[in-house]
Order: C-alpha cells, then sequence, then structure tokens
C-alpha cells in the first residue's frame, strides 16, 4: 500500500470548513483512498472513501485531484467534537490497514 | 445494534500473567482484527481473521495468541503478560461490501496495564 503524508496537527476555528490534506504520490490505480478518525481513548471511526471522484457523506467530503497524488478531506462546519486525530490511509481493498501517525486536529471556539 | 463489544474495558496484571480479552460483534461480518495503539502512536495490527476458522499473522504478534470461536467472537490472549504490552487494545470487524470497498468498524478498546 501506498506511503501517506499528513501534517502534523492543524487548528480550525467553530463553524468553519476543517480542510484536512494528504500527501500520496505513490498511489497505484487499485489504491483507495480512506479517512478514519480517532477521538480522544476511543477506537477509531471510519469517515469516507474514495477511489477517483469526489465523494460526499453525511460526515464529510473527500476531494481527490485528477493524478490522484493528493487529496483533502473536508468538513464542512468543524465543531468541538470534531476535535480528533484525522488518518489517510490508502490500501487495495481487504489489505490491512496500516495508520501513521495522522493529523490532530484542534477545533477551537 | 451494539456493533462490536469489548471486555473488559481496563485491566492490570502482573508480570507473567495471562489473559484473554474478549471481541463480539452483531453485524454478522466475516473478518475481525485485533490492534495495539502505544501512547502518542497509531495503531498496529496484531493478528486478524479473514473468516471463520482461519487466522493470520500482522505487524506484531509475539506474545499473542488469537482464537476465532464463531463468527462473531474473536479472542486475544496473553499467555505471559511483559511490560511492554502495557497498551490500548482494539478490536474491529469488517465485510467486504459492494464498490470494491471494505469498512472497518472499531470497538471501544481495553486498556491494559502490565506492572
Amino acid at each position: 500500500d501506498a506511503k501517506t503524508t499528513q501534517p502534523t496537527s492543524m487548528d480550525c476555528a467553530e463553524g468553519r470548513a476543517a480542510n484536512l490534506p494528504c500527501n500520496h504520490s505513490t498511489i497505484s490505480g487499485n489504491e483507495y483512498v480512506y479517512w478514519y478518525r480517532q477521538i480522544h481513548s476511543q477506537g477509531p471511526q471510519y469517515i469516507i472513501h474514495g477511489l477517483k471522484n469526489n465523494e460526499t457523506n453525511e460526515m464529510a467530503s473527500l476531494i481527490i485531484t485528477e493524478d490522484r497524488k493528493s487529496s483533502t478531506l473536508i468538513l464542512p462546519h468543524a465543531t468541538l467534537r470534531d476535535t480528533a486525530v484525522y488518518y489517510c490511509i490508502v490500501r487495495v481493498p481487504r489489505n490491512k490497514l496500516v495508520f501513521g501517525a495522522g493529523t490532530i486536529l484542534r477545533v477551537k471556539s | 445494534n451494539a456493533g462490536v463489544t469489548q471486555t473488559p474495558k481496563f485491566q492490570v496484571l502482573k508480570t507473567g500473567q495471562s489473559m484473554t480479552l474478549q471481541c463480539a460483534q452483531d453485524m454478522n461480518h466475516n473478518s475481525m482484527y485485533w490492534y495495539r495503539q502505544d501512547p502518542g502512536m497509531g495503531l498496529r495490527l496484531i493478528y486478524y481473521s479473514a473468516s471463520e476458522g482461519t487466522t493470520d499473522k500482522g505487524e506484531v504478534p509475539n506474545g499473542y495468541n488469537v482464537s476465532r470461536l464463531n463468527k462473531r467472537e474473536f479472542s486475544l490472549r496473553l499467555e505471559s503478560a511483559a511490560p511492554s504490552q502495557t497498551s490500548v487494545y482494539f478490536c474491529a470487524s469488517s465485510e467486504f461490501g459492494g464498490r470494491n470497498q471494505e469498512t472497518q468498524y472499531f470497538g471501544p478498546g481495553t486498556r491494559l496495564l502490565v506492572l
């Protein structure tokens, strides 16, 4: 599975959009981009995934660049409860999930 | 649906003691996983079971054994606990879905301290 690079931490004002970037320049054609988050002391929570098209669900939007070498997770109206570690994972489905260090998102009032 | 449940929530062991961490899921998933997470680090896969009756090693299997008791339950056993096994343990399950995708659902974790 391709390696990902994420910023160590980011801050976001409550009510504003949080845009979390992820670089995956070595991604191959059959690898998906997955996003999970982990709120303090809890188990990781699935957010969204995509292959090449942009995706949206009730939690977030995922924007994947045309060359698929990077992506952005968007939380449209961040709340204090969105403060968490966000993990970008690139993998072929059915391969093991490999969690890196992720991005610590702090939502501030 | 309870999703993925884990017992116990907390445990303190002395070095050399043994214990079993229990995990159950009610989503009729085929695959189940055990991860550990050390302070300030990402999750690391210990063992997984792609389907009932099969188990495979992950990144860090040493010192652990697993049993896939049935489709619902997947247990993790520490035969002789060591301080290096102090960690938070997460169980997860998944089902291969349509659109060639797969989502893992995680339990709340078991916090283990080995003295």
